[in-house]
């Protein structure tokens, strides 16, 4: 089977920087992705982490590390709108094309 | 250029009716995957197709459930008889061939049984 930890939530205040940490376990892997979803909305797709190592897209950046089963997703410059779930999902797998997704963590960003 | 279709986006059945659920993939995406995600919740991935094929059905419940993706049309997602505990939010996502193709989600549906 899989699972996936992370905390269910995280509060912050705007301009600052926030890093929500996803450990896993998995029988087999592939990758580890990043999604937002803001309150009624869909799940939005942010990063993607097949290697070990940092990626950075703007504000956002994800890192993995494989021989951990450990990443984070660093959010930089926090802004209200940054306020939604974050969830980690891994995925695909030897299994197949479907991801397993962490329970999500509810950032809040105050003023 | 439009994103995952998914319709209704709200959907209100009596206990024992049938629901159905509609996506529409990204235009160039043959792989469609149905993720159900109850409040305050992860989703669960459901079912996994492409055109006119299953190839992962391991997330359905084995009764009541089906899912399809024909050859013309959108995925077909199908509850018969349903009960209170189907009340969720329903998402398709798709993406294009290739294993670490990112998945891209619709809007949902939100299906509530009274």
């Amino acid at each position: 089977g899989q699972s996936l930890e992370q905390p269910s939530e995280v509060t912050a205040v705007e301009g600052a920087i926030v890093q929500i940490n996803c450990t896993y376990q998995t029988s087999g892997f592939y990758g580890l992705s990043w999604y937002q979803q803001h309150d009624g909305g869909a799940p939005t797709f942010l990063s993607y982490n097949g290697l070990d190592g940092l990626e950075e897209t703007g504000r956002f950046s994800s890192f993995l590390s494989r021989s951990d089963s450990y990443g984070y997703l660093l959010l930089q410059e926090l802004q209200m709108k940054d306020s939604a779930s974050y969830f980690c999902a891994v995925g695909p797998n030897n299994a197949g094309n479907m991801l397993t997704f962490g329970g999500g963590t509810r950032l809040m960003v105050k003023p | 250029n439009a994103g995952v279709m998914q319709n209704p986006r709200h959907l209100v059945r009596r206990r024992g009716q049938e629901a159905r659920l509609r996506c529409s993939p990204m235009k160039g995406h043959s792989h469609v995957y149905w993720y159900r995600q109850l409040p305050e919740e992860g989703l669960k991935f459901m079912v996994y197709l492409q055109k006119e094929n299953i190839i992962d059905e391991s997330g359905m419940p084995k009764e009541r459930f089906s899912a399809e993706f024909p050859k013309e049309g959108p995925s077909i997602l199908r509850i018969q008889q349903v009960v209170r505990g189907d009340s969720a939010a329903y998402f398709c996502a798709s993406s294009s061939q290739g294993l670490d193709q990112p998945q891209h989600f619709g809007d949902g549906t939100r299906l509530s049984i009274l």
